[in-house]
C-alpha cells in the first residue's frame, strides 16, 4: 500500500525550462510535505518543504504547490539547469509520528 | 558543524553473517531516524529514537534487526543472520527537537550487499 506515489519514474527538461515534478499522496492525517534531492552515492538532500496550512511555499527557483482536495503536490523548477539533474523524492509525515513516507522517486535530467 | 556520517560506507556479507551500521548525527539532534532504502524506491522507516529512547521501531523488518542509542547520540543498527533480501542502502537521519521543522538531514549511507 503506497501512500505516496511518484507516478513518472523520469523527465527530460531543456536547460532553462521549467520543470514540474508530481507527487499523490493517500493519507489524509499527512500534515507535512518535503521534497529531497539525492546524488548517486550521496543521501538525500533536503531542498524545500510545505505545511498542510498552506498551499504554496517557495524558495529561490524551487516552489511547491500542494492540493490539499486531490491530495496532490508538485515541485516546480524554473529555470532548470544542468546541475538539477538528480533524483527527486516526495515525502510526507504527520505530526503525532516523526517519520517521513516516501515516494519512489523521479529523476530528473536537465539537457544542456 | 559536521552533518550526519555513517560507517562503514560499504559492507558486504555472506549471507548468515551478522552486521553492525553506525550512525553518528549532528551534534545536538535529539532524534535519529534509520530508513532502508531497495534499489529503485525510496527509503522506508526502520525505527525512530528520541535521546536513547527508542519510541518507534514500527519499521523493522523481522527480528533479525535490532537497534540501539545508549547514551542519546551514537546508533548503531544491527542485522542478524543476514539474508539476500537485507540488501540495500541503510539510511541515518537526524532532527533537532524542538525545531519546530520536520527536515531531517540525511547521512550518505551504508550500502549493504549480502551474497
Amino acid at each position: 500500500d503506497q501512500q505516496v506515489k511518484q507516478n513518472s519514474p523520469s523527465l527530460s527538461v531543456q536547460e532553462g525550462r521549467i520543470s514540474i515534478l508530481n507527487c499523490d499522496y493517500t493519507n489524509s492525517m499527512f500534515d507535512y510535505f518535503l521534497w529531497y534531492k539525492k546524488y548517486p552515492a550521496e543521501g538525500p538532500t533536503f531542498l524545500i518543504s510545505i505545511s498542510s496550512i498552506k498551499d504554496k511555499n517557495e524558495d529561490g527557483r524551487f516552489t511547491v504547490f500542494l492540493n490539499k482536495s486531490a491530495k496532490h503536490l508538485s515541485l516546480h523548477i524554473v529555470p532548470s539547469q544542468p546541475g538539477d539533474s538528480a533524483v527527486y523524492f516526495c515525502a510526507a509525515s504527520d505530526t503525532g509520528r516523526r517519520a517521513l513516507t516516501f515516494g519512489s522517486g523521479t529523476r530528473l535530467q536537465v539537457q544542456p | 558543524g559536521a552533518g550526519v556520517s555513517q560507517s562503514p560506507r560499504y559492507k558486504v556479507a555472506k549471507r548468515g553473517q551478522d552486521v553492525a551500521l553506525r550512525c553518528d548525527p549532528i551534534s545536538g539532534h535529539v532524534s535519529l531516524f534509520w530508513y532502508q532504502q531497495a534499489l529503485g524506491q525510496g527509503p522506508e522507516f526502520l525505527t525512530y529514537f528520541q535521546n536513547e529512547a527508542q519510541l518507534d521501531k514500527s519499521g523493522l523488518p523481522s527480528d533479525r534487526f535490532f537497534a540501539e542509542r545508549p547514551e542519546g547520540s551514537v546508533s548503531t543498527l544491527k542485522i542478524q543472520r543476514t539474508q539476500q533480501e537485507d540488501s540495500a542502502v541503510y539510511l541515518c537521519a537526524s532532527i533537532l527537537q524542538g525545531s519546530g521543522t520536520y527536515e531531517q538531514y540525511f547521512g550518505p549511507g551504508t550500502r549493504l550487499t549480502v551474497t
